[in-house]
């Protein structure tokens, strides 16, 4: 059974660049894809980005300026980096697979989710 | 982006109840809606998409439904575990975009 991992630091400072690695058990990154998406208490659920195993990516319009994706297929990985942050960036962020029923993958739909880890952003 | 709306925010309800949860997003999206689930301290779990399709391993009680821009997700006999918070998701636009969540508790 796949299952993803995130980690990175938990404490951004202001401005600063907020990187996060998700690590795929069980199963292999190719094929499929993979998303980022975030909790906070002000703003819900929110879709980050996903990328597939080629590298090609889709953003939420609202933070593309300040997001990269990448995936690492030799190391099972894919990365998010979010540049500038602010107080508002203050989340659980998650990783996540597009769901797979039979051979139809989606980007669309979430699941597996990694377990989120906090990113806190202050000074 | 495309609002997604649901209602109630909150409900409170008994076992064995049946329970309908409402979404209703700012334009048509085709049956591209997802519904989740998620307990305090868990992880948000996929349980319907494309509006009525159940995710393998989801229970037979949960069940959704909809067209354009209004979908309903039902439990028809609420068991202990399904106490726990519910998301809409609509993936017709980027960017994908959630509900604000309808928190189902115990009467």
């Amino acid at each position: 059974q796949v299952q993803l991992q995130e980690s990175g630091p938990g404490l951004v400072k202001p401005s600063e660049t907020l990187s996060l690695t998700c690590t795929v058990s069980g199963g292999s990154i190719s094929s499929y894809f993979w998303s980022w998406i975030r909790q906070s208490p002000g703003k819900g659920l929110e879709w980050i980005a996903y990328v597939d195993y080629s590298g090609s990516t889709n953003y939420n319009p609202s933070l593309k300026s300040r997001v990269t994706l990448s995936v690492d297929t030799s190391k099972n990985q894919f990365s998010l980096n979010l540049s500038s942050v602010t107080a508002a960036d203050t989340a659980v962020y998650y990783c996540a697979r597009g769901y797979c029923s039979g051979t139809t993958c989606y980007p669309s739909w979430f699941d597996p989710w990694g377990q989120g880890t906090l990113v806190t952003v202050s000074s | 982006d495309i609002q997604m709306t649901q209602s109630p925010s909150s409900l409170s309800a008994s076992v064995g109840d049946r329970v309908t949860i409402t979404c209703r997003a700012s334009r048509g999206i085709s049956n591209s809606l997802a519904w989740y689930q998620q307990k305090p301290g868990k992880v948000p779990k996929l349980l319907l998409y494309t509006a009525s399709r159940l995710q393998s391993g989801v229970p037979s009680r949960f069940s959704g439904s909809g067209s354009g821009t209004d979908y309903t997700l039902t439990i028809s006999s609420l068991q202990p575990e399904d106490f726990a918070t519910y998301y809409c998701q609509q993936s017709y636009n980027i960017p994908y975009t959630f509900g604000q969540g309808t928190k189902l508790e115990i009467k």
